[in-house]
């Protein structure tokens, strides 16, 4: 069985400051992780997915995201946060070779102050 | 390429209808699977489709059901719609070991 756990349902932050988003996961199998976003009255956008290549997976939009074993994370950030970037964003965790279902958290809403 | 395609975007139903949504996936893809979104539970997966098979299931009751044709686009149904039911219902196709991309969801509101 597999989950995740998203630290933190709201997160602000000044325009310009870093983004820091938190995800834990636990999986009985070697997971694949994925950060999605999701703006008012839209569906979900990929950001970046970890599938057991490289550990620092670079996204869309400025985004990355460290893929941390030992400390079952999977943390998400970007340096400069942008007004574009209020949004909820979705931690997902999926099992061995992208087969299964995407068991995603409860989500983090981030506010960008001005 | 165009995206995943869900129609309706908005319908309103009342309490013991049925609903059908429709979803159109990414060409190529084969996979389709369908989750259900909502304040109080979040994004929950219903069932996964591929090649016209269901190949996995959530824990939702039989009221709701799919299926996928030979081109790939999805169907789902609700029966017998009660309030819990209104959410927003995201379609998500994928390619060969690739990630799930989302459609923009049908907005299902039941009275």
């Amino acid at each position: 069985a597999q989950s995740v756990t998203q630290l933190g349902s709201h997160v602000s932050v000044s325009e310009g400051a870093l983004v820091l988003l938190r995800c834990n996961y636990s999986s009985s199998v070697p997971p694949y992780l994925f950060w999605y976003v999701q703006y008012p009255n839209q569906g979900l956008q990929l950001l970046l997915k970890y599938t057991s290549a490289a550990t620092l997976v670079k996204g869309i939009n400025g985004f990355e995201a460290e893929f941390k074993k030992s400390e079952t994370s999977f943390h998400l950030t970007k340096p400069s946060a942008h007004m574009s970037d209020a949004a909820e964003y979705f931690c997902a965790v999926s099992g061995n070779f992208g087969n299964e279902k995407l068991t995603f958290g409860t989500g983090t809403r981030l506010t960008i102050i001005p | 390429k165009a995206g995943v395609t869900q129609t309706p975007r908005y319908l309103i139903k009342t309490r013991g209808q049925q609903v059908t949504l429709s979803c159109s996936p990414i060409s190529g893809h084969r996979s389709v699977s369908w989750y259900q979104q909502t304040p109080g539970q979040g994004l929950q997966f219903l069932f996964e489709y591929f090649s016209e098979t269901q190949r996995n299931k959530g824990n939702f009751p039989g009221r709701f059901s799919g299926r996928q044709f030979s081109n790939s686009r999805s169907e789902m149904n609700v029966s017998t719609l009660e309030l819990g039911d209104s959410a927003l219902y995201l379609c998500a196709s994928r390619g060969e070991l690739g990630p799930q991309h989302f459609g923009d969801g049908t907005r299902l509101s039941i009275l």
